[in-house]
């Protein structure tokens, strides 16, 4: 069973601009989360989709934003990209909804923003 | 609310010696604890979990963890470090349906 897919692995933006990250879960998967990694904050929720609906999200302003489609691939955009958005961003997909099942994460996206 | 707190950001044993990486958290309910690595370059990985009943869990690659209600707490231990367990090790504990991460130690091994 291939693993989870994110693409691209590496974007470099400037200030101001928006970006698309996308998510491809592990066939069979429907819930989605992703995950802001910065050396300062660790490990950051961002949000978690399931069949296509946000069940949850983190603590971030709205520029954070993401979506579900039917085939479960999911996607998150950021604008109006600020320096501090410079990160790695995890995507993990899970069979259930987010709770005592593992999560599987994917190799993640290095987002710099100059 | 929950909160996970990972004693020490870096961590050096030597090659051979005991691991050990620290978690406690706070939870209002029984919780269900994690604990994952991430090696350089990639997502992370379940080491090991616990949900319920033994309160020693064994997991992948000789680690495992102890649940300790009394303590809080949830440490990783391994009895002899090799050069391949450097990595980054994060403890996340998870309430319904909201898992928060433990800001993760880096585990650095001597030769």
């Amino acid at each position: 069973k291939a693993g989870v897919t994110q693409t691209p692995r590496y974007l470099i933006k400037t200030r101001g601009q928006q970006v698309t990250l996308s998510c491809s879960p592990i066939s069979g998967h429907r819930s989605v989360s992703w995950y802001q990694q910065t050396p300062g904050q660790g490990l950051q929720f961002l949000f978690e989709y399931f069949s296509e609906t946000q069940r949850n999200k983190g603590n971030f302003p709205g520029r954070f934003s993401g979506r579900q489609f039917s085939n479960s691939r999911s996607e998150m955009n950021v604008s109006t990209l600020e320096l501090g958005d410079s990160a790695l961003y995890l995507c993990a997909s899970n069979l259930n909804p987010l709770g005592n099942n593992e999560q599987f994460f994917g190799p993640g996206t290095r987002l710099t923003v100059l | 609310a929950q909160s996970v707190t990972q004693l020490g950001s870096h961590v050096s044993v030597s090659e051979g010696a005991l691991v050990l990486l620290r978690c406690n958290y706070s939870s209002s309910v029984p919780p269900y604890l994690f604990w994952y690595v991430q090696y350089p370059n990639q997502g992370l990985q379940l080491l090991l979990k616990y949900t319920t009943g033994a309160t020693l869990v064994k997991g992948i690659n000789g680690f495992e963890a102890e649940f300790k209600k009394s303590e809080t707490s949830f440490h990783l231990t391994k009895p002899s470090a090799h050069m391949s367990d450097a990595a980054e090790y994060f403890c996340a504990v998870s309430e319904k349906d909201k898992i928060i991460f433990g800001k993760g130690t880096r585990l650095h091994i001597l030769p």
